[in-house]
């Protein structure tokens, strides 16, 4: 299986709402991510997990909040989100840090839309 | 500071036809790893290539190939044979070593003419 899921693919909110963004993969990577992608935009790094450990968060407002429950899964907590959020999340693995085969296996994406 | 720049946003080519796009990037870094990923319109990111800064011989995958030159810091993607499959945004992404972070470009769009 060389594929990375998430769900929901959309998912519209208000601004008082709590939701999770989901991601899987079940590649037996150790490092998972998170980014948002706003249109004909590169990819914005949020989060990184590394074994299980967050390893990198770019300054992302508290509002969201990752959780990485196990190796296999990656979630995104949201809450009291902004219009400005709306956006394509993006979810990737890699096998690990330290090794050749480094490249980012991305997820279809979560398409937000806050209102 | 690692930056990535591809100087071209959008570029058209003929179906059957070749097409390079450019990537520059800075680093004072010896260890990073360089890649072309293909984001198709509504669809998954997926890798077109990849690319180990200590190997000096350019990556090819069937039509992708790089133009891979350190000294000048720069890593373009020729696609030769030009499917209208290949109409995209392409995005140059850079790694340093052992961290996870990338560092993308700003995408250039390709279409693919009949």
């Amino acid at each position: 299986d060389t594929e990375v899921t998430q769900t929901p693919k959309h998912l519209v909110m208000g601004m008082t709402n709590k939701k999770s963004l989901k991601c899987e993969q079940h590649m037996g990577h150790r490092a998972m991510y998170w980014y948002k992608q706003k249109a004909k935009k590169p990819p914005e790094l949020m989060f990184v997990y590394s074994y299980e450990k967050l390893s990198i968060n770019e300054s992302v407002p508290s509002r969201f909040s990752p959780e990485c429950p196990n190796s296999s899964l990656l979630n995104l907590h949201l809450h009291a989100l902004q219009p400005e959020d709306s956006a394509l999340y993006l979810c990737a693995s890699s096998q690990d840090t330290g090794s050749s085969y480094n490249e980012q296996f991305f997820g279809p994406g979560t398409r937000l839309t806050v209102l | 500071a690692q930056t990535v720049t591809q100087s071209q946003p959008e570029m058209s080519v003929q179906e059957a036809e070749t097409v390079t796009l450019s990537c520059t990037y800075d680093t004072s870094e010896s260890n990073y790893y360089l890649f072309w990923y293909k984001q198709p319109p509504s669809r998954q990111m997926i890798l077109v290539i990849r690319q180990e800064a200590y190997k000096q011989q350019n990556a090819t995958e069937n039509r992708f190939s790089v133009n891979f030159q350190k000294a000048a810091k720069s890593f373009s993607l020729k696609i030769s044979d030009s499917q209208l499959g290949d109409t995209a945004m392409y995005f140059c992404a850079f790694m340093v070593g052992n961290f996870n972070k990338f560092y993308f470009g700003s995408g250039t769009k390709l279409n693919v003419k009949p």
